[in-house]
């Protein structure tokens, strides 16, 4: 069984551009969430998805936003980029009960200059 | 605020040392509760998990937990490390039954052979 897919693994982007993050989960996983981690704040939840629909939200502001297609992909988008963004990206899939855990994708590095 | 400590942010041992790793969560009605595993250059993976039942929960390579409601705890616990548990451990939860983890800020293990 495939793990949880994040491409890219790596960017470097400028301030003020936009980016977007992809997560292919589990294969019959219905679930997604995203999480970023950075050394100062740690692992903080960002949103998640169950059936193309987002279920909960973590207290980002409105750049981040996400979406959750028909085949449970899911893309993270942020936009306006700031430098402390700078973080790595986890996504989490789930089969939607928690009593089976997460299972993380290895992430997606961004770093904002 | 729904929050979890980890009050070890440093741990050294060597090795066949015994390890136990705080993690306390604050009170916000029903918790699920995890321990997640971070090795250098990987991604986070599950060591184990409770849901109910037996509080003493047993994990992988090794590791156990213990749920102490009346203390808001769950320590990791192993009774002799090895080099190879060298790593980041994050104690993670879920407050009454979301779908969201909240994560203390991680315990970094290192191990001396």
């Amino acid at each position: 069984k495939a793990g949880v897919t994040q491409t890219p693994r790596y960017l470097i982007k400028t301030r003020g551009q936009q980016v977007t993050l992809s997560c292919s989960p589990i294969s019959g996983h219905r679930s997604v969430s995203w999480y970023q981690q950075t050394p100062g704040q740690g692992l903080q939840f960002l949103f998640e998805y169950f059936s193309e629909t987002q279920r909960n939200k973590g207290n980002f502001p409105g750049r981040f936003s996400g979406r959750q297609f028909s085949n449970s992909r899911s893309e993270m988008n942020v936009s306006t980029l700031e430098l402390g963004d700078s973080a790595l990206y986890l996504c989490a899939s789930s089969s939607g009960d928690r009593a089976y855990g997460y299972t993380f994708g290895s992430g997606t590095r961004l770093t904002v200059v | 605020a729904q929050s979890v400590s980890q009050h070890n942010h440093h741990v050294i041992l060597s090795e066949a040392a015994s390890l136990e790793l705080g993690c306390n969560y604050s009170y916000g009605g029903t918790v699920n509760l995890f321990w997640y595993v971070q090795y250098p250059g990987q991604h986070l993976q599950l060591l184990l998990k409770y849901f109910s039942g037996d509080p003493l929960v047993k994990g992988i390579k090794g590791f156990e937990a213990e749920f102490i409601k009346s203390k808001f705890s769950f320590n990791l616990r192993k009774p002799s490390v090895q080099w190879s548990d060298t790593a980041e451990y994050f104690c993670a939860v879920i407050y009454n039954a979301g779908n969201m983890l909240t994560f203390g800020g991680g315990t970094r293990l290192m191990v001396k052979p």
